[in-house]
């Protein structure tokens, strides 16, 4: 039972243009969201989260969104970079205490 | 800076043998974790402790066992390794017990079971 789900699993953009990666959830109990980055080769790095009680957090280029009615999160990248090339992982956790990751995005970034 | 250390980036091993993998943490974070990522499935989360000597199961604990000694060190252990726990292994460390804490990684361990 996949709780947290990417269901596109790659996308393409062209550098300047805006990067959506998408993630649904399931649990109603999850209540702290994350996005997490990931190079070939190397481990995960935190990205950008957002509280269930906030619709928007922002930093810099990345924007995430949640929108509780609908269990759905969104990352905004803009404007993309090819250095933003990456597989993007959305988590979320609630009291268990586990933080489960969905499947993955693939994103190029075209110069 | 926080850094996950694991003790092996890529290891080759038979079917039926005992398996260590080593995750050393230096920023005294309380809670530590066992991931392994596969193409389409993502980061399943296999086993976590958050104290010294205590563990929990995680999503996909069967064929897995971990160890805690110290605060620092988290190891998997893979009792008698079978070609489907090939895989890459992550480990991190979080420092909110509450798990709403980033999760910081390691460089992850490839394991091969041929």
């Amino acid at each position: 039972d996949q709780q947290v789900k990417q269901n596109s699993p790659s996308l393409s953009v062209q550098e300047g243009r805006i990067s959506i990666l998408n993630c649904d959830y399931t649990n109603s109990m999850f209540d702290y969201f994350l996005w997490y980055k990931k190079y070939p080769a190397e481990g995960p790095t935190f990205l950008i989260s957002i509280s269930s009680i906030k619709d928007k957090n922002e930093d810099g280029r990345f924007t995430v969104f949640l929108n509780k009615s609908a269990k759905h999160l969104s990352l905004h990248i803009v404007p993309s970079q090819p250095g933003d090339s990456a597989v993007y992982f959305c988590a979320a956790t609630g009291n268990t205490g586990k933080l489960i990751f969905g499947q993955g995005t693939t994103l190029q970034v075209k110069p | 800076d926080v850094k996950v250390t694991q003790s092996s980036r890529y290891l080759v091993k038979r079917t039926g043998e005992k398996v260590f993998l080593e995750c050393v943490q230096d920023m005294d974070h309380e809670n530590m974790f066992w991931y392994r990522q596969d193409p389409g499935l993502g980061l399943r989360l296999i086993y976590f402790s958050y104290d010294v000597k205590m563990k929990e199961k995680g999503d996909i604990p069967e064929g897995y066992s971990v160890s805690r000694e110290k605060k620092e060190r988290f190891s998997l252990i893979l009792e008698s390794a079978s070609t489907n726990q090939t895989s890459m292994y992550l480990c991190a460390s979080s420092v909110t017990s509450g798990g709403t804490g980033e999760l910081f990684f390691g460089e992850g361990s490839r394991l091969t079971v041929l």
